[in-house]
């Protein structure tokens, strides 16, 4: 297994436009993260599934903000009328399941800098 | 609420020990993890308490205390490749989920 993967890696965009990434998870893990990280800050929740569940979404979200997991595998994040505040890194990590007697490591993607112009 | 506090930054030298603190006030945390992050790189997961007391992985070791909300990140035998980011991170549910970071210390190692 290749690790956890994210696509694209860079993205610029003029304000006001839609954006959607991907995040290929460790084939086994069924749970699956999103953060976002701005430049001397640590990662910011967003949202995480189990399977194909979305269980939690951050207050702070807007509504402009979506995520998906339509088969429980690769998930999407879309982003709508981006601006300039959105600019930042999204990471995507897995992790397996807490009962497994495992789950606390998260492994995370290389990330997808998003610029907002 | 829930927040976590570190160092923004330390400075050490090759060879020495280090040690980067976690304060952290929370309505209930499960435990706590310590991330590390290289510039442009992803965060990669170092170690996790669930418990009080002391965890070791090789030159890393980590430690906990509940009833003090405090956790601390102790690197021995410095290597300049660890220079880098660390982040404490505090799990608010009781079977893993989201993680809620500290904000980062920045390590530098000097020769």
């Amino acid at each position: 297994d290749t690790g956890v993967s994210q696509d694209p890696r860079h993205k610029i965009t003029k304000r006001g436009q839609n954006v959607t990434f991907r995040c290929d998870p460790i084939s086994e893990h069924n749970r699956l993260y999103w953060y976002r990280q701005t430049l001397g800050q640590g990662p910011e929740f967003l949202t995480y599934f189990q399977n194909e569940a979305q269980l939690e979404k951050s207050r702070l979200l807007s509504d402009r903000f979506s995520a998906e997991r339509p088969k429980g595998s690769f998930s999407t994040l879309e982003i709508q009328r981006t601006e300039q505040g959105d600019s930042a890194m999204y990471l995507c990590a897995s992790s397996d399941d807490w009962d497994r007697g495992v789950g606390a490591e998260q492994y995370f993607g290389p990330g997808t800098r998003l610029t907002v112009t | 609420g829930q927040s976590l506090e570190q160092p923004s930054e330390v400075t050490a030298v090759e060879g020495a020990i280090v040690q980067i603190n976690c304060t952290y006030q929370t309505s209930g945390f499960y435990g706590l993890s310590w991330y590390q992050q290289h510039d442009g790189g992803a965060p990669t997961f170092l170690s996790y308490n669930a418990l009080d007391g002391l965890e070791e992985t090789g030159r890393f070791s980590s430690f906990l205390s509940r009833s003090d909300s405090y956790g601390y990140l102790l690197l021995q035998e410095l290597q300049m490749k660890d220079s880098a980011s660390y982040f404490c991170a505090g799990a608010p549910g009781n079977q893993g989920g989201k993680l809620i970071f500290g904000q980062g210390t920045e390590l530098s190692v000097k020769p």
